[in-house]
């Protein structure tokens, strides 16, 4: 298996553009899960999804930011419009059995809003 | 509030010593507790999960221990060596899966 595939790497947009995420989990991982790591706040949790469905949101910092799980195999995670302080790493991660075991996650898309 | 906290400085150690991280937290009742390495660019990557009931838990040349009433885990590498050098983030499992902020390690030969 791949692992968890996050794309862009890399990604530079300016202020007000909307920029969309993609990540495609570990097959047959029924959980999927997006963090953002900053320096000043560590690695924090935004959302997350159980066989597709978001069970947990809570971390989602404002209602710029979206997420979607069309199907088991593909999410995105949306900021429209984007803020300077949207700059961060953002990391997929997927979880084999539930939100307890050990996760999996991408190699992460840098974020940089100018 | 709950907070997790792991030491903000790099710890420096010589190869071949033990290296020992702390991990501590408060206002959680973690049923697991996990530790993950991080090098710079990647993602956080698995090393290991201990359970509430657990007291200490191995893997080669990594242990960990779970301490639920110093709310306290400390994690080791004995035998460290340079490539150990990375930063170690411990995790507490509530409802899903929170991070501390995460030690540097630096092992110099």
């Amino acid at each position: 298996d791949a692992g968890v595939i996050q794309s862009p790497r890399h990604e530079v947009t300016e202020m007000g553009q909307e920029v969309t995420l993609r990540c495609k989990p570990i097959s047959g991982h029924d959980y999927l899960f997006w963090y953002r790591q900053t320096m000043m706040r560590g690695l924090e949790l935004l959302i997350y999804f159980n066989n597709n469905v978001p069970i947990d949101d809570s971390g989602m910092p404002e209602d710029r930011f979206s997420a979607k799980m069309p199907n088991a195999s593909f999410s995105t995670l949306k900021i429209q419009p984007s803020e300077p302080r949207d700059s961060a790493v953002y990391f997929c991660a997927s979880s084999l059995r539930d939100q307890y075991s050990s996760y999996t996650f991408g190699s992460g898309t840098r974020l940089t809003v100018v | 509030s709950q907070k997790i906290e792991q030491n903000s400085e790099a710890l420096n150690i010589q190869e071949g010593k033990t290296a020992t991280l702390t991990c501590n937290y408060t206002n959680y009742s973690p049923a697991y507790l996990q530790w993950y390495r991080q090098d710079p660019g990647r993602g956080p990557v698995f090393l290991l999960l201990i359970r509430e009931n657990e007291k200490e838990k191995r893997k080669e040349r990594l242990k960990v221990t779970f301490d639920t009433t110093l709310k306290q885990s400390l994690f080791h590498i004995t035998a460290s060596q340079p490539a150990d050098s990375a930063t170690y983030l411990c995790a507490l499992s509530g409802n899903m899966l929170t991070f501390g902020g995460g030690t540097r390690l630096m092992v110099k030969p």
